[in-house]
């Protein structure tokens, strides 16, 4: 698990502004996965990456855009946030066949939109 | 898409009880089903995993049990201590979607003394 790290830890910030969160990997994992948690919704997927330069939409992808140009970092970048963005974001990575089923979180990163 | 759900929604157990979380999932077509354990303000930690193709799998006191037809698997937890006390999650994936996990709710379970 301390494979992958997250940045920042805690962040507050306006409404309307933009935020980028950042996710890293030590592992070289080819998939890469945001999701948020909010209270009696679990764990819900935003985007998610197969490989450098390839990102797809998750259950929950409006008001986000990820970019992944090396394969160790995805980072998510809210482009004008709103409350309803408060959350908890966890960014996991996971390998391909093999073994690979496995997912792996990061730390966290606890956003709140005032 | 996939479908999970997940019950209950929270449990109480004694110390040394054992407890049981029950998953349903919709797509037949899901062959992996890990359970995550989370702590208050930490990550999602994976305790256990099972593939389609095995029907039960054991680690100490955790087991997790699935049966294909029914589309349901369960985590099962003996001789519980303090310590189980953590929300509990249950994941399907299918591997045409690439092996996107679809998450349970979760499970507050709460052992007591």
């Amino acid at each position: 698990d301390a494979g992958i790290t997250q940045s920042p830890r805690y962040k507050i910030t306006e409404t309307g502004r933009q935020v980028t969160l950042m996710c890293h990997q030590t592992w070289s994992h080819s998939y890469m996965f945001w999701y948020r948690q909010d209270l009696g919704h679990g764990l819900r997927l935003i985007y998610y990456s197969a490989a450098a330069d390839i990102t797809d939409k998750g259950e929950v992808p409006d008001g986000y855009v990820v970019s992944r140009s090396k394969t160790e970092n995805f980072p998510l970048t809210l482009e004008s946030a709103t409350r309803s963005q408060t959350s908890v974001y966890f960014c996991a990575a996971r390998g391909t066949g093999g073994e690979g089923y496995e997912q792996y979180f990061g730390p966290g990163t606890r956003l709140t939109v005032t | 898409g996939e479908n999970v759900e997940q019950h209950p929604s929270t449990l109480s157990v004694q110390e040394g009880d054992s407890a049981v979380i029950k998953c349903t999932y919709s797509d037949s077509a899901s062959n992996y089903f890990p359970w995550y354990k989370q702590e208050l303000g930490k990550r999602p930690q994976l305790i256990i995993d099972i593939r389609s193709n095995v029907g039960e799998k054991k680690d100490q006191r955790i087991a997790v049990t699935l049966n294909k037809t029914a589309k349901h698997f369960s985590l099962h937890i003996t001789e519980t201590q303090p310590e189980d006390s953590a929300v509990y999650f249950c994941a399907a994936s299918n591997p045409g979607t690439a092996s996107k996990l679809t998450f349970g709710t979760g499970t507050r379970l709460q052992v007591t003394l």
